[in-house]
């Protein structure tokens, strides 16, 4: 069974502009979280997908927005990129919509804003 | 919203020994507690987990205590190996399942050999 897929892995961009960022969950997971993480933050959540409806949403600002498909797929989009967001934004899926069961993690994307 | 605190932020031991890593919360409705563990460059993984209506549960060398009343958890890994070192994270399921997971910043293990 495949695991939690995210593309790309790497990214370089400008101040100003704005990327897209990919989560496929393992088969069968309907629910796909998106977290922040940088040094000395942990793990910071941005917002919750399941059955293509946001059902929950961390303290970002509009600039960061998100979506999921029919087939759960996910994508993060960020604008207007600002240094302070470089990252590594993770993703990761679970059965759902049980919030206590086991949420398997992406490798991640490293985002590098300059 | 559920605020969750992480103790200590760095922690060296030698091997063999035990090491504990501490998480305290703030919303008594939270009912689902995960740790996870994140080697260098890799992907969070779960390694253990309790729920609200238990005490202690192990799995081998690693175990996770919870006191609702106090509203802190634990983790305990005996007879630490080189391959502990790592950061691990704890997590609270807060609004009795109704919000997500909130982390604690980490705790980087150290294993000295």
């Amino acid at each position: 069974k495949a695991g939690v897929t995210q593309t790309p892995r790497y990214l370089i961009k400008t101040r100003g502009q704005q990327v897209t960022l990919s989560c496929s969950p393992i088969s069968g997971h309907r629910s796909v979280s998106w977290y922040q993480q940088t040094p000395g933050q942990g793990l910071q959540f941005l917002f919750e997908y399941f059955s293509e409806t946001q059902r929950n949403k961390g303290n970002f600002p509009g600039r960061f927005s998100g979506r999921q498909f029919s087939n759960s797929r996910s994508e993060m989009n960020v604008s207007t990129l600002e240094l302070g967001d470089s990252a590594l934004y993770l993703c990761a899926s679970s059965l759902g919509p049980d919030r206590t069961t086991e949420a398997f993690f992406g490798q991640g994307t490293r985002l590098t804003v300059v | 919203g559920e605020n969750v605190e992480q103790h200590p932020s760095t922690l060296s031991v030698q091997e063999g020994d035990s090491a504990v890593i501490k998480c305290t919360y703030s919303d008594s409705a939270s009912n689902y507690f995960p740790w996870y563990k994140q080697e260098l460059g890799k992907r969070p993984q779960l390694i253990i987990d309790i729920r609200s209506n238990v005490g202690e549960k192990k799995d081998q060398r690693i175990a996770v205590t919870l006191n609702k009343t106090a509203k802190h958890f634990s983790l305990h890994i005996t007879e630490t190996q080189p391959e502990d070192s790592a950061v691990y994270f704890c997590a609270a399921v807060s609004g009795g399942g109704a919000d997500g997971l909130t982390f604690g910043k980490g705790t980087h293990l150290i294993i000295q050999p």
